[in-house]
């Protein structure tokens, strides 16, 4: 049983396209973090969101946290194939992270 | 550059050979933790330590052993590898576990053991 779940799992899309990608758990969490991982590499952090409702931008992602710090979601506006790879949530109960099985993203040129 | 090293990249063992996994940090941070990776399950952690000489269970411990006798290494070992071991790993360190402070993580160590 995964305490956190991410959707879609995979994700083939256009360049310029816009999306969306969810992280969803029951469980509240003191923060949560995004990381995008490429392949033959470990991930890298991307954002820490730690506010219910808070939003950061990171040029053309915005990270969401959920009202109920339960969820998250990552928006990613016109994208390129440089974003291409597994964007993984994390999510921080106080003494552990679990992290979310992850969304696969193709960005097709 | 700060940075996580993890030895070797890539490993094909034998059942029952043990073998240690080495992780190495120099940005002076206290937490330390390793993951695998498989498909479908995502990242698993293993073990976790907070400190010098305080180490944890993750969720998934059977088979594995940890030591961190210096701050800044924390090597893997697995004393008799089975093939149901074979995955990509990751070691991970953090300036503390919880709060705003990510993990920065290795390049990863695929073990193959047949």
């Amino acid at each position: 049983t995964q305490l956190l779940e991410q959707s879609p799992q995979f994700l083939s899309i256009q360049e310029g396209e816009n999306l969306t990608v969810y992280c969803n758990s029951s469980s509240v969490f003191s923060s949560l973090q995004w990381y995008r991982q490429e392949p033959g590499e470990g991930p890298v952090l991307l954002v820490t969101v730690v506010t219910g409702g808070e939003v950061k931008k990171l040029k053309r992602l915005t990270f969401q946290f959920g009202d109920a710090r339960k969820d998250s979601s990552l928006h990613i506006t016109a994208a390129q194939p440089g974003d291409t790879g597994l964007y993984l949530c994390a999510g921080d109960t106080g003494n552990q992270f679990y992290f979310g099985t992850g969304t696969s993203l193709t960005v097709i040129p | 550059e700060a940075q996580v090293t993890q030895n070797p990249r890539y490993l094909i063992t034998v059942t029952g050979k043990k073998l240690t996994v080495t992780c190495s940090q120099n940005m002076n941070h206290e937490y330390m933790s390793w993951y695998r990776q498989d498909p479908g399950l995502g990242l698993r952690q293993i073990y976790y330590s907070m400190n010098v000489e305080v180490t944890d269970k993750g969720d998934v411990p059977e088979g594995y052993k940890v030591s961190r006798k210096e701050k800044r290494n924390f090597p893997l070992i697995l004393e008799s590898p089975s093939p149901n071991q074979t995955s990509l790993y990751f070691c991970a360190s953090s300036l503390f576990p919880t709060g705003n402070y990510g993990y920065t993580f290795g390049s990863g160590t695929r073990l193959t053991v047949v």
